[in-house]
């Protein structure tokens, strides 16, 4: 099955600076990979996914890149802001006979400071 | 704003005892997650099911779990007996699937303490 690794599994930045999040996966069929976001005792929320036919995508201050042939991709998150401090989890769909499940990392603690 | 509902909340049991958790699927989501989080293992997926019917629940230990769709609208997940073990945040997901991939949208979690 599917294996996701994500690293690294804290991190601390000022409010400000730049932070990556960077995951990789197994299965060389997998196609979609989504971030969540999970403040504490909430939720895991959707806050951007790609799919394997395009490299990179952008929402606001967040962006995905996507490399297939290294079967890794990337959380990039510009301007951080004290409210970004979350766990983030990425995940890779992994599947067979027409549907998909999930695979998730571990997750990130990122913490910023103002 | 649609989302995913789940009761109950937080529920403390004695091991043995036998623990029902329930999730509502956004209106028209065709499919159904259920995942357990700790902190050793994370997130891990324990069944799924699509238009009702239960297509993966190979995470889920079979002597003691049971996943159950009585309805579209109603999702089961019962723990019996339980054990100090299965302590974790059970959360439920659902999402519409057209295609073979597609967003998951989670429900607020039930925080299950066993003693």
């Amino acid at each position: 099955g599917e294996n996701v690794e994500q690293h690294p599994s804290t991190l601390s930045v000022q409010e400000g600076d730049s932070a990556v999040i960077k995951c990789t996966y197994s299965d060389s069929a997998s196609n979609y990979f989504p971030w969540y976001k999970q403040e504490l005792g909430k939720r895991p929320q959707l806050i951007i996914d790609i799919r394997s036919n395009v490299g990179e995508k952008k929402d606001q201050r967040i962006a995905v890149t996507l490399n297939k042939t290294a079967k890794h991709f990337s959380l990039h998150i510009t301007e951080t802001q004290p409210e970004d401090s979350a766990v983030y989890f990425c995940a890779a769909s992994s599947g067979n006979s027409g549907y998909s499940t999930l695979t998730f990392g571990k997750g990130t603690m990122l913490l910023v400071s103002p | 704003d649609a989302r995913v509902t789940q009761t109950p909340r937080h529920k403390v049991t004695e091991m043995g005892q036998e623990v029902t958790m329930r999730c509502q699927p956004i209106l028209g989501h065709n499919t159904v997650f259920w995942y357990r989080q700790t902190m050793m293992q994370g997130l891990e997926l324990l069944a799924y099911f699509r238009n009702r019917a239960p297509l993966d629940d190979s995470g889920m230990p079979k002597d003691r779990f049971s996943a159950e769709m009585p309805d579209a609208t109603l999702a089961t997940l019962k723990i019996q007996p339980s054990e100090p073990r299965d302590s974790a945040v059970y959360f439920c997901a659902s999402g519409l699937a057209r295609t073979e991939t597609y967003e998951q949208y989670f429900g607020p979690g039930t925080r299950l303490t066993v003693t």
